[in-house]
């Protein structure tokens, strides 16, 4: 079946690094994205990564996949109090249209 | 270009009431989707439209009526609401279905009384 889980909440120093972890069942998942949610906004995507791929970085977000364990992970880099959000990890099979998403991590920011 | 638009930011409505939800691209998109988002979950599929064309529908109740008029435009029409389907209303788009990148509007944040 398909299935994403995600740590629920992740507390993190102001000029750290963040990693937040993702792990999901289904092998055949071609797709795998990272969003993000601020309060009482919509979904941005923030990167994605083809299941291909073992790493993807952009600026100060890296993502990270390891098929064989199916775990994904996003770092970023120098977290910011911008960055102060819900982040859901998702997955989608090459051909189909829906999105399956993780119960989504609050990251919060400590001074 | 990569923003969607959905009209209203906030709605209020009773049970008896119609409304409608809307979305908008212009990004030349041809499939576009609803998703609702209950408080602290994730979002779930509701319908997907492709070629203005409805694909989907996730088992959606009826008194949820989906309408695309033209490739830009995405409609959710409302009647007969419960309140448990406060929630926030997401859409999305992407160049087609089952292409890679779904882009989402800011939803509409729905309250039933």
């Amino acid at each position: 079946g398909e299935d994403v889980e995600q740590s629920l909440f992740l507390s993190v120093r102001e000029g750290d690094s963040s990693v937040i972890n993702c792990t999901y069942t289904d092998s055949s998942s071609t797709y795998l994205y990272w969003y993000k949610q601020e309060p009482g906004a919509g979904l941005q995507l923030l990167t994605y990564i083809f299941s291909n791929m073992d790493m993807k970085q952009d600026q100060r977000l890296t993502v990270l996949l390891n098929k064989k364990d199916k775990h994904l992970s996003l770092r970023i880099a120098d977290t910011q109090t911008g960055d102060s959000a819900i982040y859901f990890c998702a997955e989608r099979h090459s051909s189909a249209s829906k999105i399956i998403f993780g119960s989504g991590t609050r990251l919060s920011i400590r001074p | 270009d990569t923003e969607v638009t959905q009209t209203p930011k906030h709605l209020v409505m009773g049970m008896t009431n119609k409304k409608s939800l809307k979305c908008e691209q212009h990004m030349g998109h041809r499939a576009m989707y609803w998703y609702k988002q209950k408080a602290k979950k994730p979002p779930e599929l509701m319908f997907v439209y492709s070629y203005e064309k409805l694909s989907i529908n996730e088992s959606v109740p009826s008194r949820f009526s989906p309408e695309c008029p033209n490739s830009s435009l995405l409609n959710l029409h409302l009647h007969a609401l419960q309140p448990e389907d406060s929630a926030l209303y997401l859409c999305a788009s992407s160049q087609g279905e089952g292409t890679e990148t779904q882009y989402f509007g800011p939803g509409t944040r729905l309250l039933v009384l």
